[in-house]
């Protein structure tokens, strides 16, 4: 199973909005629901940002949005801040009992 | 507040095995299902397992089926991974995450732990 596309950086200046695309294939991104994100600073361990394409945890500022289209699924991070400039990483259940990470994204804040 | 440390990792030489460490505190452990992510340094995340919160349901990446062993214990709070055969492409941060509920087939993972890392050589 090969790791979904992202782009591999990312950048806006403060208060912009910044677009991440991840990109898979009829098989996991187009055939389920199950595209989660994740924000992870240098050092540290994942964050859960969205999960069910759409849905933020509680905690998970709403500047942080979530979408899909076909094969394609995107976060979109809005008003950017200065903590925001992290890795992001997206993953989809991709069937037989099978989770597929994207390649991930560095989001720089200009 | 959730909080999962991991533990166990360390130099090994190829073809040696090392058993990973979980503890899980802040939560009810037998209520969750738990999964085990890799992350070798510098590059991107690897899920490799999980586990259901009775143990009925173990799954395994196609990288490592055949050489890794989840379980956990949750009489103890905590998870465990047996790597076998360890290779030099097994070398990365292992990070144990909790699911949301007690099935592994919730497929994200809303607390992680900081991880420990295995370095195979």
């Amino acid at each position: 199973q090969s790791a979904l596309t992202q782009p591999p950086s990312a950048s806006g200046s403060p208060g912009q909005s910044v677009t991440i695309s991840c990109t898979g294939t009829s098989s996991d991104v187009g055939r389920y629901n199950f595209v989660s994100w994740y924000q992870q600073h240098p050092g540290e361990a994942p964050k859960l940002i969205i999960y069910g394409v759409t849905k933020r945890p509680s905690g998970v500022p709403d500047r942080f949005s979530g979408a899909k289209s076909g094969s394609t699924a995107s976060l979109t991070v809005s008003g950017l801040q200065a903590e925001d400039e992290a890795d992001y990483y997206c993953s989809s259940y991709a069937g037989s009992d099978n989770l597929v990470f994207g390649t991930g994204t560095k989001v720089t804040v200009l | 507040e959730v909080q999962l440390v991991e533990s166990g990792g360390g130099l090994v030489q190829p073809g040696m095995s090392l058993r990973l460490s979980c503890a899980a505190s802040g939560f009810t452990f037998e209520d969750y299902a738990m999964h085990w992510v890799r992350q070798a340094p510098g590059k991107g995340l690897e899920w490799v397992s999980g586990i259901s919160w009775n143990s009925g349901s173990i799954v395994y990446a196609d990288s490592v089926k055949g050489r890794v062993i989840i379980s956990r214990d949750n009489a103890k709070n905590s998870l465990y991974l047996q790597i076998n055969s360890l290779r030099a492409d097994d070398m990365a941060f292992y990070y144990c995450a909790k699911s949301p509920n007690g099935y592994s087939s919730s497929w994200y993972f809303d607390s992680w732990g900081q991880g420990t890392l295995v370095t195979v050589s």
